[in-house]
C-alpha cells in the first residue's frame, strides 16, 4: 500500500469546520482513499472513502484533488466528541488488511 | 456493518503468564485480523486468521508468541504468551465487509503486564 503523510496534530474550535489534509503522492490508479478515526480508548471507526470524486456522508466530506495526490477530510461543524486521531489510509477496493500511519491527532477546543 | 465483541476489555497480568483474548463477530466472515497498538503508537497488524487454516503472521510476529485460533466463521482468539512488560498494549480484533471494503474493529483489550 502507498504511503500517506498527515500532520501530527491539529486544533479546531468547536462549531467550526475541521479540515484534515493528507498527502499521497504515490497513490496508484486503483487505490481508494479511506479515513478512519480512533477516539480515545476505542477501536478505529470508519468515516468515509473515495476513489476520484468528492464524497459526502452523514459524518464528513472527502475532497480529493484532480491528480489524486492529496485529499482533505472535512468535519463541517466540529464538536468536542470529534476529538480523536484521524487516519488517512490507502488501499485497493478488495483489500483486507490495513496499514496504519501515525495519523493526525485532532483536538476540538470549546 | 459488523458488531465485534472482545473479551476481556482490560487485564493486568504477571510477567511470564499468558492471556487469551476472545473476539466474537455478529456475522460470518472469511478473515479476522488482530492488531496491536503500543502506548502512544499507531496500530500494527499481528496476523490474519482464516477459518480452517493456520494464521498468517506479519513480519516480527511469531506463532509461538501469539498463537491464534479460528474455530468457526464468527469467532477467534489471540493468546499473548509468556508475557513481558513490553507486551503491554491494546490488542484489537477487526473484520472487513463490503466492496469497496470497510473495516470494523472491536473495542480492544487493554493489557498491562507487571
Amino acid at each position: 500500500d502507498a504511503k500517506t503523510t498527515q500532520p501530527t496534530s491539529m486544533d479546531c474550535a468547536e462549531g467550526r469546520a475541521a479540515n484534515l489534509p493528507c498527502n499521497h503522492s504515490t497513490i496508484s490508479g486503483n487505490e481508494y482513499v479511506y479515513w478512519y478515526r480512533q477516539i480515545h480508548s476505542q477501536g478505529p471507526q470508519y468515516i468515509i472513502h473515495g476513489l476520484k470524486n468528492n464524497e459526502t456522508n452523514e459524518m464528513a466530506s472527502l475532497i480529493i484533488t484532480e491528480d489524486r495526490k492529496s485529499s482533505t477530510l472535512i468535519l463541517p461543524h466540529a464538536t468536542l466528541r470529534d476529538t480523536a486521531v484521524y487516519y488517512c489510509i490507502l488501499h485497493l477496493s478488495g483489500a483486507q488488511k490495513l496499514v496504519f500511519g501515525q495519523g493526525t491527532r485532532l483536538t476540538i477546543n470549546p | 456493518s459488523a458488531v465485534i465483541s472482545q473479551k476481556p476489555s482490560r487485564d493486568i497480568c504477571q510477567r511470564g503468564t499468558s492471556l487469551t483474548i476472545q473476539c466474537q463477530v455478529d456475522s460470518q466472515v472469511t478473515m479476522m485480523f488482530w492488531y496491536r497498538q503500543q502506548p502512544g503508537q499507531s496500530l500494527t497488524l499481528i496476523a490474519t486468521a482464516n477459518q480452517g487454516s493456520e494464521a498468517t503472521y506479519e513480519s516480527g510476529f511469531v506463532i509461538d508468541k501469539f498463537p491464534i485460533s479460528r474455530p468457526n466463521l464468527t469467532f477467534s482468539t489471540l493468546t499473548v504468551s509468556n508475557m513481558s512488560p513490553e507486551d503491554s498494549s491494546i490488542y484489537l480484533c477487526s473484520v472487513v465487509l463490503g466492496f469497496p471494503t470497510k473495516a470494523f474493529f472491536g473495542q480492544g483489550t487493554r493489557l498491562t503486564v507487571v
